[in-house]
């Protein structure tokens, strides 16, 4: 079985600076992959950035960023130069390779709220 | 197509009504989710159906019936749903784990409301 912990309470950031949102993880399984999802209000779930248990270097996607450290099983995301659009809830999330029975397990998420 | 359809966005249904949520993808995923959401609280997996047959259910209530007509359909068929079931219920799709492009798609959602 694998779990994720987010344990920031609501987090603040003044526009254009950098903020991070951690995430820490355990599973037993060899491999696996690491996701961090941002919901605004409207619901959907829009997938930011993906990191491979095995790749070696940290994932980057435009201004978003995962500090991937295995050995703490962390895998933190970095948003730099926050925009007002980024307030939303932000979920990381965990899957196995484990073929069908796959399954994309979500930490209970944390509040991002950009001040102008 | 790189998206998830979920229809209808909003669903109000009584308690004695039958309903279905249906979900839709054209990115030849061959794995398909349903998850629940309560306001403030993660997605939680109700359903995974892989190559069109279910692989996990997880202890989900019969009044939850899934059903994945074809590769590129799921369906939610709702019955006699109380009150708590009222939630953001998601649909998601992913090609296998280790697959190129391995992750995973989400639709936008429908929000249902039990009366």
């Amino acid at each position: 079985a694998q779990k994720i912990t987010q344990t920031q309470p609501g987090m603040f950031v003044q526009e254009k600076e950098a903020v991070t949102l951690d995430c820490t993880y355990d599973t037993s399984d060899p491999s696996y992959g690491l996701f961090w999802y941002k919901q605004p209000s409207s619901g959907e779930m829009i997938f930011l950035i993906y990191q491979g248990s095995y790749d070696q270097q940290n994932a980057t996607e435009g201004r978003y960023s995962l500090n991937f450290q295995k050995a703490r099983k962390s895998a933190n995301l970095v948003i730099s130069a926050s925009q007002l659009g980024d307030s939303a809830m932000y979920f990381c999330a965990m899957s196995p390779y484990t073929g069908a029975n796959s399954k994309l397990t979500f930490g209970k998420g944390i509040t991002l709220s950009v001040r102008p | 197509d790189t998206e998830v359809t979920q229809t209808p966005k909003h669903l109000v249904m009584g308690m004695t009504n039958k309903k279905s949520l249906k979900c839709e993808q054209h990115m030849g995923h061959r794995a398909m989710y349903w998850y629940k959401q309560k306001a403030k609280k993660p997605p939680e997996l109700m359903f995974v159906y892989s190559y069109e047959k279910l692989s996990i259910n997880e202890s989900v209530p019969s009044r939850f019936s899934p059903e994945c007509p074809n590769s590129s359909l799921l369906n939610l068929h709702l019955h006699a749903l109380q009150p708590e079931d009222s939630a953001l219920y998601l649909c998601a799709s992913s090609q296998m784990p280790g697959q190129r492009s391995y992750g995973y798609t989400f639709g936008s959602g429908t929000r249902l409301t039990v009366v």
